[in-house]
């Protein structure tokens, strides 16, 4: 099946900057690429995805690249708040897995203020 | 109504207990999940269900017993369990069950087994 992996485990960054998080993936045949994000005590929560038929996406400050021939994919959080700390998941999707998103193992990313 | 409601909250049980979770979805989704999440790491898929059959069973013991009564809700149904089974027990829901429609999670059931 596929295999996800996210790097880094922990982050931490000053209000303000950026957060970038990577996951790479095995399965070339995986086409969808979602992002949750997960608070203190609270659901996950879909924040960005992307396709293998784009290469970016943007959502104000988040935005998702792709790079299908390196089999990875990135999280970009710009001007980053407090509010955004929180564990984010990557996961990977083939479309033969009916239903079964294959996560990566989290990034707690914790923002300074 | 693009919520995913989970009752309980909070279940504390005995390993000789049984035990139901229940989620509801009022959202059309055809496609329900339930997921296991142990602090600090991702969900852990252990059923899908498509239109309202059970199309995915992850090599879950059988001392977890899921139904699906009807479209709209999802049970998760406990016997006997180890104290290794607890853990934040999600569900989840999608349009479809095409792994690339979003999934709508629940709040989950903490669920604590003594």
């Amino acid at each position: 099946g596929e295999n996800v992996e996210q790097h880094p485990s922990t982050l931490s960054v000053q209000e303000g900057d950026s957060a970038v998080i990577k996951c790479t993936y095995s399965d070339s045949a995986s086409n969808y690429f979602p992002w949750y994000k997960q608070e203190l005590g609270k659901r996950p929560q879909l924040i960005i995805d992307i396709r293998s038929n784009v290469g970016e996406k943007k959502d104000q400050r988040i935005a998702v690249t792709l790079n299908k021939t390196a089999k990875h994919f990135s999280l970009h959080i710009t001007e980053t708040q407090p509010e955004d700390s929180a564990v984010y998941f990557c996961a990977g999707y083939r479309g033969s897995t009916l239903g079964r998103l294959y996560f990566g193992r989290g990034t707690q990313l914790t923002v300074w203020p | 109504d693009t919520e995913v409601t989970q009752t309980p909250k909070h279940l504390v049980m005995g390993m000789t207990n049984k035990k139901s979770l229940k989620c509801e979805q009022h959202m059309g989704h055809r496609a329900m999940y339930w997921y296991k999440q142990k602090a600090k790491k991702p969900p852990e898929l252990m059923f899908v269900y498509s239109y309202e059959k059970l199309s995915i069973n992850e090599s879950v013991p059988s001392r977890f017993s899921p139904e699906c009564p009807n479209s709209s809700l999802l049970n998760l149904h406990l016997h006997a369990l180890q104290p290794e089974d607890s853990a934040l027990y999600l569900c989840a829901s999608s349009q479809t069950d095409r792994g690339d429609y979003e999934q709508y999670f629940g709040p989950g059931t903490r669920l604590t087994v003594t």
